[in-house]
């Protein structure tokens, strides 16, 4: 079973920041990573599937970058629609069972 | 646009059985797997199991037992039960599809259940 690991739990940062978001999977995992944002009462939303493609209408601050077992969100320059918290996600291939991390919380400094 | 609805009771007696229809519009469920995902307040995500259109399925194995899916096909809706619930099953549950490598994309908006008496 995979258990993802995200650190750290809460990022704090200024607008205009760069927030590196940091995920790691047990287990070799290849490409097989997403990330949600999820804002307070809101459901999660798809950002990138696959480590590294921008889900549709995504901005282009939005990055992942990784493979194996580490993982990383990058938010280039925070807005203020950015603070929120975000989830990385594995689906195995066969069976098909998901995880998810965490959560790591990016907060206004 | 494919999109997705929860819908059931708010409220759950423990000990009893939660049961959730998610209505998928916009588009076919005849495809894709189908997941429920819950989240107890202020924690993170839990999933609780998939069914696939064909009607397979599998769940999360800390729930196993307590759980099942179903699908609807002529109604475009699939089905969540959790028996014997306890307050620890208090949550927000969502149903979202599964494109496998592409994500889990759209959500529903979720629906909150309390097991409570």
């Amino acid at each position: 079973e995979i258990v993802l690991t995200q650190s750290p739990a809460t990022l704090s940062l200024s607008p205009g920041e760069r927030a590196t978001l940091s995920c790691r999977a047990s287990h070799n995992i290849s490409t097989y990573l997403s990330w949600y944002q999820q804002k307070l009462g809101q459901a999660p939303r798809l950002l990138i599937y696959d480590t590294s493609n921008r889900a549709t209408g995504i901005s282009a601050r939005f990055s992942g970058s990784g493979s194996g077992t580490d993982f990383t969100l990058t938010i280039s320059s925070l807005e203020p629609g950015d603070f929120a918290v975000y989830y990385c996600h594995h689906r195995s291939s066969w069976p098909p069972v998901l995880a998810f991390g965490g959560g790591t919380k990016v907060e206004i400094k | 646009q494919v999109q997705l609805q929860e819908s059931g009771p708010g409220l759950v007696k423990p000990s009893e059985t939660l049961s959730l229809i998610c209505t998928v519009s916009g588009g076919s469920i005849n495809s894709y797997y189908w997941s429920w995902i819950r989240q107890p307040p202020g924690k993170g995500l839990e999933w609780i199991g998939y069914i696939y259109y064909s009607g397979s399925t599998n769940y999360n194995s800390s729930l196993k037992g307590r759980v099942s899916i179903s699908v609807d096909m002529s109604k475009n809706q699939f089905s969540l039960k959790l028996t014997s619930v306890t307050a620890s099953d208090t949550a927000v549950y969502y149903c979202a599809r599964d494109r496998g490598i592409l994500g889990i994309d759209p959500w529903g908006q979720g629906t909150l259940v309390t097991v409570s008496s």
